[in-house]
């Protein structure tokens, strides 16, 4: 079945460093990939999506690049801020004649960055 | 704004309990989910719903069932609480390609 591998945490950056957290899928088709974030005691909320090979979503200084040759879907951001910690999932979903069949997720990626 | 509410934030059961978590939407979507977080395996999927009245199977649908009677509103139901259903439960409904997920209702079944 569809799987979702991300490299899990914690994290832990110094403000300003450069992060990326590293998403790979498995999938039988083509899937739409997408990055969430959950801060602490709060839902998940989409950072960004990328529905299409080559495609790049942006959002809030994190970018990620959907590449189907690699099957990765890598997030990253140039200057990390405290207000960025949180837990970070990549998602996958297959859509059929009904719609998606619910996403799947990595594990998440827990992030903390010290001032 | 997009709304997705959840009945309870908290909630404590006993063991053998039937208990019924609520989720509403307000954005007039056909497609909702029930999900649960657990540290070190994510998020998973328990049942979808495409529409009222139908339900799916998910990745992890043994004990829970779900009732969907109106649009904006999916039940997550738990006949016989375990305590191996303890978790974190996640509700979300879907627009276009984007979920939309509410709080979440973390319950602790004793």
């Amino acid at each position: 079945g569809d799987s979702v591998t991300q490299m899990e945490g914690p994290v832990t950056l110094s403000e300003e460093a450069f992060l990326t957290i590293n998403c790979t899928y498995t999938a039988t088709g083509y899937p739409s990939l997408f990055w969430y974030v959950q801060y602490p005691g709060e839902g998940l909320q989409l950072l960004l999506k990328a529905t299409k090979a080559d495609d790049k979503g942006s959002n809030k200084g994190f970018e990620a690049t959907y590449r189907k040759e690699t099957t990765s879907f890598h997030l990253e951001k140039g200057s990390v801020q405290v207000s960025d910690s949180a837990v970070y999932f990549c998602a996958l979903a297959m859509y059929s004649g009904g719609g998606a069949d619910g996403l799947t997720f990595g594990k998440g990626t827990h992030l903390i960055i010290q001032p | 704004d997009v709304k997705v509410t959840q009945s309870s934030r908290y909630l404590v059961k006993r063991t053998g309990e039937k208990v019924f978590l609520e989720c509403v939407q307000d954005m007039d979507h056909e497609n909702m989910f029930w999900y649960r977080q657990d540290p070190g395996l994510g998020l998973r999927l328990i049942y979808f719903s495409y529409d009222v009245k139908m339900k799916e199977k998910g990745d992890i649908p043994e004990g829970y069932s779900v009732s969907r009677e109106k649009k904006e509103r999916f039940s997550l139901i738990l006949e016989s609480a375990s305590t191996n259903q303890t978790s974190m439960y996640l509700c979300a409904s879907m627009g276009g390609d984007e979920q939309f997920f509410g709080p979440g209702t973390r319950l602790t079944v004793l």
